[in-house]
């Protein structure tokens, strides 16, 4: 257990879907990421919120929309995604601006 | 662009011997650096750090070594264990920055 945790761990969905993902991290830390990762790619930072805040929105199409209600919790709504967008999402914490993360073990989604 | 990357993505060591991940980055800011481990089905785990003050760090069975002249940060494993295979990123970290930036990745497999 990495004190950051995500549901689902697997998901399929259809093109024409509505879903969530929920990460949730109980480290007391201040900051959380969305990260995608595809195969045979680095990492892809796609938002980040400080303090509830949102600080960074990587160019994400507006198919993916983040919501944060408070430090412990971060969501992941999908709504009218494409095949390409299937990949491993993963949520991180850190404690501050400067610090390394934590990761969750991310959601794994497949878009059919 | 500032970019951080990886000098191989493949590496096979025979178990008990040393294994070198190499990464190369392009951001002379940057002043933090992570090794990541990231083994199938799961999220990327903290190996080790190293803060731009210092060259050379060690852990259990690992050591990272930082050399700002050449941009050049390497992950040294000590008798390298199957528990060890899995892939390893490098991120850094841009003083004052939230955001993290990842190498590709090297696979590291482990032959008994």
């Amino acid at each position: 257990e990495t004190g950051v945790t995500q549901t689902p761990r697997h998901l399929v969905m259809g093109m024409t879907n509505k879903k969530s993902l929920k990460c949730e991290q109980h480290l007391g830390h201040n900051a959380m990421y969305w990260y995608k990762q595809s195969a045979k790619k680095p990492l892809e930072l796609m938002f980040v919120y400080n303090f509830k805040e949102q600080t960074e929105n990587n160019s994400v199409p507006s198919r993916f929309s983040p919501e944060c209600p408070n430090s412990s919790h971060l969501f992941l709504h999908l709504h009218t995604l494409q095949p390409e967008d299937s990949a491993l999402y993963l949520c991180a914490s850190s404690q501050d601006q400067g610090d390394g993360y934590t990761f969750g073990s991310g959601t794994r989604l497949t878009v059919v | 662009g500032e970019s951080v990357g990886l000098h191989l993505p493949t590496l096979s060591v025979q178990e008990g011997d040393n294994s070198i991940i190499n990464c190369a980055y392009s951001n002379s800011a940057s002043d933090y650096f992570i090794w990541y481990k990231q083994e199938s089905g799961k999220g990327p785990q903290f190996i080790i750090d190293i803060r731009s003050n210092m060259d050379k760090r060690q852990g259990q069975r690992v050591t990272v070594l930082l050399n700002k002249t050449v941009k050049h940060l390497s992950l040294q494993i000590a008798a390298t264990q199957p528990g060890d295979s899995a892939v390893y990123f490098c991120a850094e970290n841009g003083a004052g920055s939230y955001q993290l930036t990842f190498g590709k990745g090297t696979k590291l497999s482990v032959i008994p």
